[in-house]
């Protein structure tokens, strides 16, 4: 049960869009499209922003947006704004009555 | 308004055991699949165990296989997590978590978690 590789670090200026990328195996994807994607911030619990690869839950600005390609999911955030400012998180049931998440990616906004 | 509140982190030597709760409120709690995650001190989110809205079907991340055990309690709305055997790289803050779809780790809705540190 290997995380989900993401990478460390992302950035971007106001206004501008940022993709993060989540990459695993065949076997941590499984068969399903249950990626979801989760911002945290400093001290805080993580808050839900995409499910099922693509959809966003009430309340989740259209700015967020979810994908995938084979194996490698993504979240791009569009217009970026100060409070975007956090740590991100992918995750994915496996199949196998387990559930992976990845090592998570800081951005920053410039 | 949905409120998932944990409980019954503390500082237990290795080893040790430690029950955490999880009291859950505003949502039919027997009709969702329940989640533990766990992060620890500066680290990354890891998934820790789900389970079935009924109890009856349950997972683990290898890391604990065999030393954590999760129930739940619906007429009590509440979710448990039974830790033994704990090592001092379980130390982390124990965030429960409802499942949005059936088992899928579409976590909804968090606590705002509570801290276990395993220390000799």
């Amino acid at each position: 049960q290997s995380a989900l590789t993401q990478p460390p670090s992302a950035s971007g200026s106001p206004g501008q869009s940022v993709t993060i990328s989540c990459t695993g195996t065949s076997s941590d994807f499984g068969a399903f499209n249950f990626v979801s994607w989760f911002q945290q911030h400093p001290g805080k619990a993580p808050k839900f922003l995409i499910y099922e690869v693509t959809k966003r839950p009430s309340g989740v600005p259209d700015r967020f947006s979810g994908s995938r390609s084979g194996n490698t999911a993504s979240l791009t955030v569009s217009g970026l704004q100060a409070e975007d400012e956090a740590d991100y998180y992918c995750s994915s049931y496996t199949g196998s009555k387990t559930v992976v998440f990845g090592g998570g990616t800081k951005l920053t906004v410039l | 308004e949905v409120q998932l509140v944990e409980s019954g982190g503390d500082l237990v030597q290795p080893g040790g055991s430690l029950r955490l709760s999880c009291a859950a409120s505003g949502f039919p709690f027997s009709s969702h699949w329940m989640h533990w995650v766990r992060q620890a001190p500066g680290k990354g989110l890891v998934w820790v165990s789900r389970i079935r809205y009924d109890g009856i079907d349950t997972g683990y991340a290898d890391s604990v296989k065999g030393r954590f055990t999760i129930s739940r309690d619906n007429a009590k709305n509440t979710l448990y997590l039974q830790m033994n055997s704990l090592r001092d790289d379980d130390t982390a803050v124990y965030y429960c978590g409802r499942d949005l779809i059936a088992g899928s780790g579409s976590l909804d809705y968090w606590g705002q978690g509570t801290l276990v540190t395993v220390s000799s």
